[in-house]
């Protein structure tokens, strides 16, 4: 079946870290992938998504590449923020079927 | 309004009670999903509405779990005779077609006591 493997957190980094966050996934076909974010206290929004092999999504300094060959679509991003800490998600769907969600990784980062 | 509506944001319940929880999509949406996060873990699919199409109930946890999508907009999610390990917090989100972001709303926190 389709499934979302994400690393575990928590992630904590410094101020202006270089930020990986690993995703692999199964699926049969070919999924469209997606990060979303949840801030604390609010609900889950997109960050940034990809729907074909080799897509590059990008927002707000977040990039993602969307890897057919190692099944990845790790986040990056190259200098992290206070602000960025949040619970990201990596998810994945084919065509109309339901959203998968991997467990989600907690980010902290401190002055 | 402009984006999903959960309500009550909050329930706490007695063992054993029924709950309803309230989804209103986004209007012209054609797609509803429920989710489910409990303490510390990711989000689990509970069930799915696409248009007219049957719903996929694939994850409903158990026949005490069910939902409702009237004429292709509000959504209920019921809990009958709940349990503590139900307490999570139930998210629904829409989505206007296939090529879309799913947009979601704030959730209903419940609490089974």
């Amino acid at each position: 079946g389709n499934s979302v493997t994400q690393m575990e957190g928590p992630v904590t980094l410094s101020e202006e870290a270089f930020l990986t966050i690993n995703c692999t996934y199964t699926a049969t076909g070919y999924p469209s992938l997606f990060w979303y974010v949840q801030y604390p206290g609010e609900g889950l929004q997109l960050l940034l998504k990809a729907t074909k092999a080799d897509d590059k999504g990008s927002n707000k300094g977040f990039e993602a590449t969307y890897r057919k060959e190692t099944t990845s679509f790790h986040l990056e991003k190259g200098s992290v923020q206070v602000s960025d800490s949040a619970v990201y998600f990596c998810a994945l769907k084919r065509g109309y079927n339901k959203l998968i969600f991997g467990a989600g990784t907690r980010l902290a980062v401190h002055p | 309004g402009a984006g999903v509506s959960q309500s009550p944001s909050n329930k706490v319940t007695e063992k054993g009670k029924d709950v309803e929880l309230r989804c209103d999509p986004i209007s012209g949406h054609t797609a509803l999903y429920w989710y489910r996060q409990s303490l510390g873990q990711g989000l689990e699919f509970l069930i799915y509405f696409q248009g007219n199409s049957a719903p996929d109930k694939s994850g409903l946890p158990s026949d005490r779990f069910s939902a409702e999508r009237t004429g292709g907009s509000v959504s209920t999610l019921t809990i009958q005779r709940t349990q503590q390990e139900d307490s999570a917090v139930y998210l629904c989100a829409s989505r206007l077609d296939e090529n879309t972001e799913a947009f979601f709303g704030q959730g209903t926190r419940l609490t089974v006591v």
